[in-house]
């Protein structure tokens, strides 16, 4: 079964510092895309970053990057310049293949991590 | 503009009762989905739906029943609710079922509070 795994279940930082989260997964896919998702307390769910598993350099988006380690099937968070609108729940996700090979965009999400950010 | 929006918000009814969630996009997607999570926050795909035909559909109890009458609609029917489906419904969008690649998009989510 195709699984993915935050072993992280709260972190906290202090505001303008840096915080990394964990997440691992596991697939036999070659061609795939990982997503970060925030979820604040308002519950809404928003894509952070995604990263394409074909690409040998790491996304970012502003504050926001990742570290791939595609062959430790690892992709971790890192978030710069830690600010308070920042506190959430981060969801890793991977679209899960079926039995047949193909995914129907069946994303598979982590425990979640819960993120404060400390003034 | 709501890219994914869904009513309502908050949906709080007796056991027993038969309750509906609308969902819209409004991004031109081709793809909806229905997820519920839990009071653990897991989160969990329940149905999609690929141009109004059902395309997943993951061992769900008969008692929910989506429908799509269009491409940017997809509603979440939930007959004779029970304590056990008390949570936070949530759809997304993407724009098409490209396998593990397509970005999903998520509606604001309903909490459903069954008494």
């Amino acid at each position: 079964a195709q699984t993915v795994t935050q072993s992280q279940p709260e972190m906290s930082v202090q505001e303008a510092e840096t915080v990394t989260l964990s997440c691992t997964y596991d697939t036999s896919e070659n061609n795939y895309y990982l997503f970060w998702y925030k979820q604040p307390p308002s519950r809404q769910m928003i894509l952070v970053i995604r990263q394409e598993a074909y690409k040998q350099q790491n996304a970012t988006e502003n504050r926001f990057s990742v570290n791939f380690q595609k062959a430790a099937k690892s992709f971790s968070l890192k978030i710069s310049d830690s600010q308070l609108g920042d506190t959430a729940m981060y969801f890793c996700a991977f679209p899960n293949p079926n039995a047949g090979g193909t995914s129907y965009g069946k994303l598979t999400f982590g425990q979640g991590t819960i993120l404060t950010v400390h003034p | 503009d709501t890219a994914v929006s869904q009513t309502p918000k908050y949906l709080v009814t007796q056991m027993g009762n038969d309750k509906s969630i609308k969902c819209e996009q409004n991004l031109g997607h081709d793809t909806m989905y229905w997820y519920k999570q839990d009071s653990k926050k897991f989160l969990k795909i329940m149905f999609s739906y690929n141009n109004k035909e059902l395309i997943i559909n993951e061992t769900v109890p008969n008692r929910f029943s989506p429908k799509s009458p269009d491409k940017a609609h997809l509603n979440l029917h939930i007959n004779s609710l029970e304590l056990g489906d008390s949570a936070v419904y949530f759809c997304a969008s993407s724009q098409d079922l490209a396998v593990g690649t397509d970005t999903q998009y998520f509606g604001p989510g309903t909490r459903l509070t069954v008494l």
